[in-house]
C-alpha cells in the first residue's frame, strides 16, 4: 500500500458526461501529480500541484481542471468526455519536488466513456 | 529534454535464469532515475531509484540496477527471475527541465514475462 488512496476505483459514465476523480496523497506529502495511463499513449503526465499551488501542466486537454484543497487532496475534474478519454488515471504524490524524493502512485482510477 | 527509452517491448525469461530490463536515458545535467512495476490491474509500484553514489542501486523484491553513465544505461535487473515477477516495467527520469518541477517522465514500459 502505498499510502495514495483514489476513488473511485472504477467509473463507467457516457460521452458528454463530467466526472470527478479524487486523491488523498500520502500524509505530509504536498506533491500531487495527475497521470494518464492508455494503451496507445502510455503514461502521460496532466499536471501537477505543490501545496495548492499548480507547479507544472503537461498533455492535459483543456475539457480537463484539477485543483489541490487546503487539505491537500486533489481532484481531477473531466469534463465534455469523449469514448478516447477512456484510460486509467493515476494519482501520485511526493514529500517535496527534490531528486531525492520518491513519488508514490495510488491504484488509480479506470474511466470508461461509452 | 529529458527523456527515457526501453528498446524493448517485451521481454521472456524462464523462471530461475537471470534477467534484464534495458532502459536508457537523455538528459541535461544529472540524471535521477526510478524503476516503477505495474502488476495487472494494479498501481505503479516503486522499486528502486538512483540519485547519486553507487552505480549498482538495489531495491525491493530483490531487483537491483546498474546506472551507467557512459552508457547512458539504467538496466534492471535481478539475479533469478520468478513467475511472480511477470508485469509491466517502466523506466522513468525525474525531470528538471524548464520550471525545475520534479515531475516523471515515463519510458513506453517493457513487459516482463517470466515462463515455468
Amino acid at each position: 500500500d502505498s499510502g495514495v488512496t483514489q476513488t473511485p476505483k472504477h467509473l463507467i459514465t457516457a460521452t458528454g458526461q463530467r466526472v470527478t476523480l479524487r486523491c488523498s496523497p500520502r500524509s505530509g506529502d504536498l506533491s500531487v501529480y495527475w497521470y494518464q495511463q492508455s494503451l496507445d499513449q502510455g503514461l502521460q503526465f496532466l499536471i501537477q500541484y505543490y501545496n495548492g499551488e499548480e507547479r507544472a501542466k503537461g498533455n492535459i486537454l483543456e475539457r480537463f481542471s484539477a485543483q489541490q484543497f487546503p487539505d491537500l487532496h486533489s481532484e481531477l475534474n473531466l469534463s465534455s468526455l469523449e469514448l478516447g478519454d477512456s484510460a486509467l488515471y493515476f494519482c501520485a504524490s511526493s514529500a517535496r519536488t527534490d531528486s531525492g524524493n520518491t513519488i508514490y502512485f495510488g491504484e488509480g482510477s479506470w474511466l470508461t466513456v461509452v | 529534454a529529458q527523456s527515457v527509452a526501453q528498446p524493448e517491448d517485451q521481454v521472456n525469461v524462464a523462471e530461475g535464469n537471470p534477467l534484464t530490463v534495458k532502459c536508457t536515458y537523455s538528459v541535461s545535467g544529472n540524471p535521477y532515475l526510478f524503476w516503477y512495476v505495474q502488476y495487472p490491474n494494479r498501481g505503479l509500484q516503486f522499486l528502486l531509484k538512483y540519485i547519486t553514489g553507487d552505480n549498482l542501486v538495489k531495491g525491493s523484491y530483490g531487483f537491483e540496477a546498474e546506472f551507467n553513465k557512459s552508457q547512458t544505461s539504467f538496466h534492471l535487473k535481478k539475479p533469478s527471475a520468478l513467475v511472480s515477477d511477470s508485469a509491466l516495467y517502466f523506466c522513468a527520469v525525474r525531470d528538471y527541465g524548464s520550471g525545475n518541477t520534479g515531475k516523471l517522465i515515463f519510458g513506453q514500459g517493457t513487459t516482463l514475462q517470466v515462463k515455468p
